[in-house]
């Protein structure tokens, strides 16, 4: 069965301190991996898609990485505006259903 | 370019009721997935819509149910609301839908079941 795991649950970084979030996976015959930011009370706003094992994405303090069993979001020097939910989801070739983790909820500390 | 619409934002109902929630996807966009967001469960597909066909269904009783117009808007209506109903509902359009097309979501609408 599809699945996909994130963590942790919560993570308290202090503004400046790096870290990462994981997600691990399992699907069969991924397609694309994509993670989202979500603010409290909207919706999930778009980050990266990866498709392929060794890919990597960046975006200003987030990157990307990708491999055959997990992906990681890692993010540099946090700032406050960091804080958020990170989801990730998988989508299998067949199907085209996305399978979501239940996130890492962030928070950055000035 | 306007993103993926949902209305309404915020509504209330009893138990028993039904309500129908609408979603206007981003223009040249033709799919449009359904997804309700609980604390506990995160994020459930519900369905999937593309040429005013559905094409995918998740595990969701029948109660749950939707529609896609020839404009590419599309509808969701669940018929005798239940308290574990009260959720947050997304909408998400893409291009084709198909295996590796990014999926864009709207702002939700929240539903309370009292």
């Amino acid at each position: 069965e599809d699945q996909v795991t994130q963590s942790p649950e919560a993570l308290r970084l202090q503004e400046g301190e790096s870290s990462s979030l994981n997600c691990s996976y399992t699907v069969s015959g991924l397609r694309g991996l994509f993670w989202y930011r979500q603010d409290p009370g909207k919706g999930p706003e778009f980050l990266f898609t990866l498709y392929s094992a060794g890919e990597e994405k960046e975006k200003e303090r987030l990157k990307a990485t990708l491999t055959k069993k997990e992906s990681f979001l890692h993010i540099t020097a946090p700032k406050p505006e960091d804080s958020a939910t990170y989801l990730c989801a998988v989508q299998a070739y067949t199907g085209n259903q996305f399978y979501f983790g239940t996130g890492t909820s962030l928070t950055v500390i000035p | 370019k306007a993103g993926v619409t949902q209305t309404p934002r915020y509504l209330i109902k009893t138990r028993g009721q039904q309500v129908t929630l609408s979603c206007s996807p981003i223009s040249g966009h033709r799919s449009v997935s359904w997804y309700q967001q609980t604390p506990g469960q995160g994020l459930q597909f519900l369905f999937e819509y593309f040429s005013e066909t559905q094409r995918n269904k998740g595990n969701f009783p029948g109660r749950f149910s939707g529609r896609q117009f020839s404009n590419s808007r599309s509808e969701m209506n669940v018929s005798t609301l239940e308290l574990g109903d009260s959720a947050l509902y997304l909408c998400a359009s893409s291009v084709t839908g198909t295996a590796g097309n990014t999926i864009y979501f709207g702002e939700g609408s929240w539903l309370t079941v009292v």
